[in-house]
């Protein structure tokens, strides 16, 4: 099964607004990554935290991570047309090197 | 720096052909991954390198798959002989190293075995 599971699993907001995804995990992490996928496209590394992080940000980008919850949240902020894609979390297992990825949120952002 | 570069972008082959699919990761990065999306599993991690080395094939679905990185800027992931299950996008990723790196994606394959 999916390390990590993205909630909810579609979203569609107005330019403008601002959007939130999360993502939940089952074991210990090293750290958790968000990624943006757009249509046909690779994966694009947008942020990284750290297990001992609790909120990260880079540009209009907020991320937060609860690991007593094994949760974190992706938060755009003043979303755009072209923030619509898919948004995947990816968890950095502890112990591995390995990354296991979510099952991803598509965000439709409406102009 | 040109990113992860990836060959073919599409490949369209007939079931029981043999199916190469190519890599070159940047330039200094010494990680190397192998990664398989469909709708139905998502992204799936098949098997990492690094220097060159194979670490954990444990994700390789089966004897049909091998990969191999003869050298720091060339990798391939082999299929033979392919099915239909196979048909899948396929995604080489590079990092600087194991740990606090992000991963960088090349463009991927989008295969389909008919």
């Amino acid at each position: 099964s999916q390390q990590g599971e993205e909630d909810p699993q579609a979203l569609s907001i107005q330019e403008g607004e601002n959007a939130t995804m999360n993502c939940s995990y089952k074991t210990s992490i090293n750290n958790l990554q968000w990624y943006r996928q757009n249509s046909g496209r690779g994966l694009v590394h947008l942020i990284l935290i750290r297990s001992n992080e609790r909120e990260k940000h880079s540009g209009r980008l907020r991320v937060t991570l609860d690991t007593s919850k094994k949760s974190s949240s992706l938060l755009i902020t003043a979303s755009r047309a072209a923030d619509t894609a898919s948004y995947f979390c990816a968890t950095g297992l502890s112990g591995t090197y390995k990354y296991i990825f979510g099952t991803g949120t598509r965000l439709k952002v409406l102009a | 720096d040109a990113g992860v570069i990836q060959s073919p972008r599409h490949e369209v082959t007939e079931m029981g052909q043999e199916v190469t699919l190519r890599c070159k990761p940047i330039s200094g990065h010494n990680s190397l991954f192998w990664y398989r999306q469909t709708m139905m599993r998502g992204l799936e991690l098949l098997i990492y390198f690094n220097n060159n080395v194979p670490i954990d094939d444990s994700g390789m679905p089966e004897d049909r798959f091998s990969a191999k990185m003869p050298n720091a800027s060339f990798s391939t992931l082999k299929i033979q002989p392919s099915e239909p299950r196979d048909s899948a996008v396929y995604f080489c990723a590079s990092s600087p190293g194991t740990g606090s790196y992000g991963y960088t994606f090349g463009s991927g394959t989008r295969l389909t075995v008919v």
